[in-house]
């Protein structure tokens, strides 16, 4: 059974900066797992944010950048703004089979 | 645009089945792989099933292997999923979403209440 891991919350002050972490059960996370990320709103569906590791969609605010770090994906929210608030999920790409981390709550505070 | 609207949630009984359909629009639908993604109440994301784009490969999450097909009508621009064997734990938000690799657009989502 794959477990994809996130940290179940993290607070970051308006314009402060913060990094989301996803892990992978299996070992380091590389491009080969496609990392995607996701954000999602109380009562909304998820938004697609990052796909690929770092690519962005048309959509996706330039303060939102994606890679990899220490062997998991990340993403980083730069000059955070209070609509970030929001739950975060990433995921990975397992031959065939997509698996969703838990999720982090990201408060702006 | 890019429109998805799903139809064909409601309350079934465990054991029985639900047909969900996904309605796709504003763009060429038998060019993209599409995904069922659930989400029960208050919990997190859980990937269901993928299809390609002309419906010749097909993955399933091992928790619906079995129970759940995903199929598609590109001449109607429209994806299913056939939900037989119901279970409590399938109780959920079922969203649909475009593109095998990236998820780019999603759905509102239908609700599928099992009990």
């Amino acid at each position: 059974q794959t477990v994809v891991t996130q940290e179940p919350s993290l607070t970051v002050s308006p314009g402060g900066t913060v990094t989301l972490t996803c892990a992978s059960s299996t070992g380091a996370v590389t491009s080969g797992y496609s990392p995607n990320w996701f954000q999602q709103k109380p009562g909304q569906a998820p938004r697609a944010l990052i796909y690929r590791t770092s690519d962005k969609h048309s959509w996706t605010p330039a303060r939102f950048s994606g890679s990899l770090l220490g062997g998991k994906a990340a993403l980083t929210l730069s000059g955070v703004q209070p609509e970030d608030e929001a739950e975060y999920y990433c995921l990975l790409y397992y031959g065939g089979a997509y698996v969703f981390g838990p999720g982090t709550k990201v408060t702006v505070l | 645009q890019v429109q998805l609207v799903e139809s064909g949630g409601g309350g079934v009984q465990p054991g029985r089945s639900l047909r969900l359909s996904c309605a796709a629009s504003g763009f060429t639908f038998s060019s993209y792989g599409m995904h069922w993604v659930r989400q029960a109440p208050g919990k997190g994301l859980e990937w269901v099933a993928v299809i390609w784009y002309d419906g010749s490969n097909k993955d399933y999450a091992d928790s619906v292997k079995g129970r759940f097909t995903i199929s598609r009508d590109n001449s109607k621009n429209t994806l299913f999923l056939q939900m037989n064997s119901l279970r409590a734990e399938d109780t959920a938000v079922y969203y649909c979403a475009r593109d095998d690799q990236t998820f780019d657009y999603w759905g509102q989502g239908t609700l599928v209440t099992v009990s």
